[in-house]
């Protein structure tokens, strides 16, 4: 049981480039969610789905686009990439009602 | 709306006790949760508490509930250096179906020896 994956840990883009941030869970969770986190701002909703098949915007979406797959990925895309999407982003899933779960987040520069 | 508010910095000596704050603003059943995120890692629950309970308490850790307050604590008690970290507290509305997640802003937590 590896819990949330997350994928690449680390990656540098150039303003303009095109990257998608992988995760997978193996909880048979129903939600799943990514957040962006940057300093002395906590953890801020980019996308959320709370069930295969269906994705919703939460509080900081414009630059973004995800794809629930299936019921353990929730990709998160970055059509082009602009230096204010520089920061750690992490993602989760969670039970009906429960613990939520996080990966161990992608460092993302983009210069 | 859910907002839920925490002071950003919090220093105590090794072997005090330590008490992280948090105010939330929802007014509906709702689970609240604490995590601890260690430099470079991901956040780790800490325990949780549903909005009918006052206190839970596991090991080092106390959990109080103050419902008419909204107001949430964490204490650790006879804190280690390795209880350095920032802590989040988040609120989860129990609405029977989808669970929006509400953080707050984080709480540093430097223990000094």
């Amino acid at each position: 049981n590896a819990g949330v994956t997350q994928t690449p840990k680390f990656q540098v883009l150039k303003t303009g480039q095109s990257m998608t941030l992988q995760c997978a869970q193996d909880m048979n969770h129903n939600s799943m969610y990514w957040y962006r986190q940057d300093p002395g701002m906590g953890l801020r909703l980019i996308y959320y789905s709370a069930s295969e098949g269906t994705t919703d915007k939460g509080e900081v979406p414009n630059g973004y686009n995800v794809s629930r797959l299936n019921k353990r990925e929730f990709s998160l895309r970055l059509e082009s990439a602009a230096p204010s999407q520089t920061s750690v982003y992490f993602c989760a899933s969670l039970q009906v009602v429960g613990e939520q779960y996080f990966g161990p987040g992608t460092r993302l520069t983009v210069t | 709306g859910e907002d839920v508010e925490q002071s950003l910095f919090l220093s105590v000596r090794e072997g005090d006790s330590s008490v992280i704050n948090c105010t939330y603003t929802d007014s509906s059943s709702t689970y609240l949760y604490w995590y601890k995120q260690e430099p470079g890692a991901g956040l780790q629950l800490l325990t949780y508490i549903f909005s009918n309970m006052d206190m839970k308490q596991d090991q080092r850790l106390t959990v109080l509930l103050n419902k008419k307050d909204k107001h949430l604590s964490l204490r650790i008690a006879d804190t280690q250096t390795g209880d350095s970290a920032i802590y989040f507290c988040a609120e989860i509305p129990f609405s029977g179906g989808y669970q929006k997640v509400t953080f707050g802003t984080g709480t540093k937590l430097q223990v000094i020896p």
